[in-house]
């Protein structure tokens, strides 16, 4: 079936450096794509999306890149702190059977980021 | 307040036991959205409500599993004759009418079925 993956698991950065995270997805259907941040014991947070009609996409300190030519999408922190730690996945949206569509979202694995003072 | 509300935030039920797990969603969000998500994976899809209609329940596990949302606003996931594989986090989320809109989560409920 159609998925959303992951490449790295795990990412560990000194503070201060720049973090990418990587996502690959296989739906060549999905048009619309957003990364969430997930703390222990919290519910995903809303980070950043992208519609599939854009390459590129800023909010503050984060980046969002998307690459259809090969299914893959990279979220950039800059100047990561130690409160950037967490889970981060990306999540994939699709329209559904005979062009319906609400939104639903499928999400991959998570990398955990970890970031060293 | 502004977010989506869980309760409760923890619950262990013995197996075989029923459960009920209340989402209030942001007010005015025409979509609410259950999710269940194990220890390390990320959130799966169980169920889709518009308004009062809940127009996918593909996710859903088992016939013990059942949803509602009867005046368009809170919703409630029950399950019944709780077992082990039953236990996980299970979130809540909500979002405006517009394909284009994110989720907004709640903090999740963490059920433990013993």
């Amino acid at each position: 079936g159609e998925s959303v993956g992951l490449h790295l698991p795990t990412l560990s950065v000194q503070e201060g450096d720049n973090s990418i995270i990587n996502c690959a997805y296989s739906n060549s259907a999905s048009d619309y794509f957003i990364w969430y941040k997930q703390e222990s014991g919290k519910g995903p947070q809303f980070i950043i999306d992208i519609r599939s009609n854009m390459d590129k996409r800023q909010g503050q300190r984060v980046t969002v890149l998307l690459n259809k030519t090969v299914k893959h999408l990279s979220l950039q922190i800059a100047a990561t702190q130690p409160g950037d730690s967490a889970v981060y996945f990306c999540a994939e949206r699709s329209q559904g059977a005979g062009g319906t569509s609400y939104g639903k979202l499928t999400f991959g694995q998570g990398t955990i980021l970890t970031v060293h003072p | 307040g502004a977010g989506v509300s869980q309760s409760p935030r923890y619950k262990v039920a013995k197996r075989g036991q029923d459960v009920a797990l209340r989402c209030d969603p942001i007010s005015g969000h025409v979509s609410l959205f259950w999710y269940q998500q194990a220890l390390g994976q990320g959130p799966e899809f169980l169920t889709y409500f518009q308004n009062e209609a809940q127009l996918d329940k593909s996710g859903l596990p088992s016939d013990r599993f059942f949803a509602e949302r009867p005046e368009g606003s809170v919703s409630t996931l029950k399950i019944q004759r709780t077992q082990q594989e039953d236990s996980a986090v299970y979130l809540c989320a909500s979002s405006t009418a517009a394909y284009n809109s994110p989720l907004h989560f709640g903090n999740g409920t963490r059920l433990t079925v013993t």
